[in-house]
């Protein structure tokens, strides 16, 4: 039962161009939406976060939109670079014990 | 430099041999997690800790056991591996007491188990 979904596991997108990355969640008890992102032999890193009270937060190229009555989470790069390829993953918090709850993840692909 | 370290970085083991996967952080965090990844599943979180000698089950605990004697230290200890228990290991990190805790969990390289 997986209560973070992201239904595309992959995404290719030119170099400049805006990636958009979806993230669905069932729980409505979720208070908190992270993204985090993995390059190949390393660990997940923090990206950005959005509280369930708000719609959207924004950090420089990154913008993270959050539709409570969707269940819909999405991020999105603006202008996407090929540093930015990875693999993004959705998260999800708020059922206690500092739990966080992931997605599959997406990998991302920008090409020059 | 404030980071979260894993070893072995890769095992192959077999079958009922008892391991041990270290994981150690810098920072003074208060929490400490295991997860575990699988192609189509994402991370799960196998066990946490918010403290010394406070432990506790995350989704996925079967086969696997922790302790927590030291801030530092949050081993994970597989008593007797099995094949379904291959797959790739993060140890995490976050301190409390912050405006949003648990949310930018520092993770470690990752473990990458095989058990044949």
């Amino acid at each position: 039962d997986q209560q973070v979904k992201q239904n595309s596991p992959s995404l290719s997108v030119q170099e400049g161009r805006i990636s958009i990355l979806n993230c669905d969640y069932t729980n409505s008890m979720f208070d908190y939406f992270l993204w985090y992102k993995k390059y190949p032999a390393e660990g997940p890193t923090f990206l950005i976060s959005i509280s369930s009270i708000k719609d959207k937060n924004e950090d420089g190229r990154f913008t993270v939109f959050l539709n409570k009555s969707a269940k819909h989470l999405s991020l999105h790069i603006v202008p996407s670079q090929p540093g930015d390829s990875a693999v993004y993953f959705c998260a999800a918090s708020g059922l206690g014990g500092g739990k966080l709850i992931f997605g599959q993840g997406t990998e991302l692909s920008v090409k020059p | 430099e404030a980071q979260v370290t894993q070893n072995p970085r890769y095992l192959i083991t077999v079958t009922g041999k008892k391991l041990t996967v270290t994981c150690s952080q810098n920072m003074n965090h208060e929490y400490m997690s295991w997860y575990r990844q699988d192609p189509g599943l994402g991370l799960r979180q196998i066990y946490y800790s918010m403290n010394v000698e406070v432990t506790d089950k995350g989704d996925v605990p079967e086969g696997y056991k922790v302790s927590r004697k030291e801030k530092r230290n949050f081993p994970l200890i597989l008593e007797s591996p099995s094949p379904n228990q291959t797959s790739l290991y993060f140890c995490a990190s976050t301190a409390l007491g912050t405006a949003q805790p648990y949310h930018e969990q520092f993770f470690g390289p990752g473990t990458r188990l095989t058990v044949l």
